[in-house]
């Protein structure tokens, strides 16, 4: 079965500080994907990052980057220099490689950037 | 990037009636489409699978007869909550794929959201 873990369900950082969102996963599959996304107040959904299990390398996008650890089936994200517009629930999803597959969210982590 | 849209973006309306939640793929055709619930500061709950021109597969639990999805086009997708009552209040979001059948293709967008209260 799979299954996404974010343990930390509420986090508060003063502005500017770093923050680590955790993720942990289970599958059973050889071949899957992962994703972050961010959900602000307005609700929509944002999509952040993908990545396939064939890829472990780390990727750095502007104040973002992602942590991906087969060995410790991790996904974490962190966030460099928070802002206050980083405030969102962030979901850790995972999806199978294979043709019509559902996402698989985790219950999320709000995240507060306090100014 | 692609584009999902729903429609309506909030919805009231009164115990014991129906409503219908549009989820339209703007500028792609979208062989399968997602229907998901959120409760109030929980995650995403997948109801269902769609696939244009068959029906739609439920996810355990989620009561067929009362959400109702029809996807009669590569690009709109309904669900209709039949019989609404007020623990149907939630916000539903709905998705759409991608890509053809190859994995590596994948490719998933999500729509607004619709906020239903159901009073």
């Amino acid at each position: 079965a799979q299954k996404v873990t974010q343990a930390q369900t509420e986090i508060s950082v003063v502005e500017k500080e770093d923050v680590t969102l955790d993720c942990v996963y289970e599958t059973r599959d050889t071949t899957y994907y992962l994703f972050w996304y961010k959900q602000p107040p307005s609700g929509e959904l944002v999509f952040l990052i993908r990545r396939n299990s064939f890829d472990e390398q780390n990727e750095i996008s502007g104040r973002y980057s992602w942590n991906f650890q087969k060995s410790t089936s991790s996904f974490n994200f962190t966030i460099t220099a928070s802002q206050v517009v980083d405030s969102a629930v962030y979901f850790c999803a995972l999806s199978a490689w294979v043709f019509d597959d559902k996402i698989i969210f985790g219950k999320g982590t709000r995240l507060h950037i306090l100014p | 990037g692609a584009v999902v849209s729903q429609h309506p973006s909030r919805v009231i309306c009164k115990s014991g009636t129906s409503v219908k939640i549009e989820c339209r793929s703007l500028d792609f055709q979208a062989t399968t489409m997602f229907w998901y619930r959120q409760f109030p500061k929980k995650s995403l709950m997948l109801m269902a699978t769609s696939n244009e021109g068959s029906k739609a597969t439920y996810e355990q639990g989620v009561e067929k007869d009362k959400f109702l999805i029809n996807h009669a086009s590569l690009t709109l997708s309904t669900l209709t909550v039949t019989s609404a009552h007020p623990e149907d209040s939630s916000f539903y979001i709905c998705s759409a794929r991608v890509g053809g059948s190859f994995a590596p293709l994948y490719e998933q967008y999500f729509g607004p959201g619709t906020r239903l209260t159901v009073t």
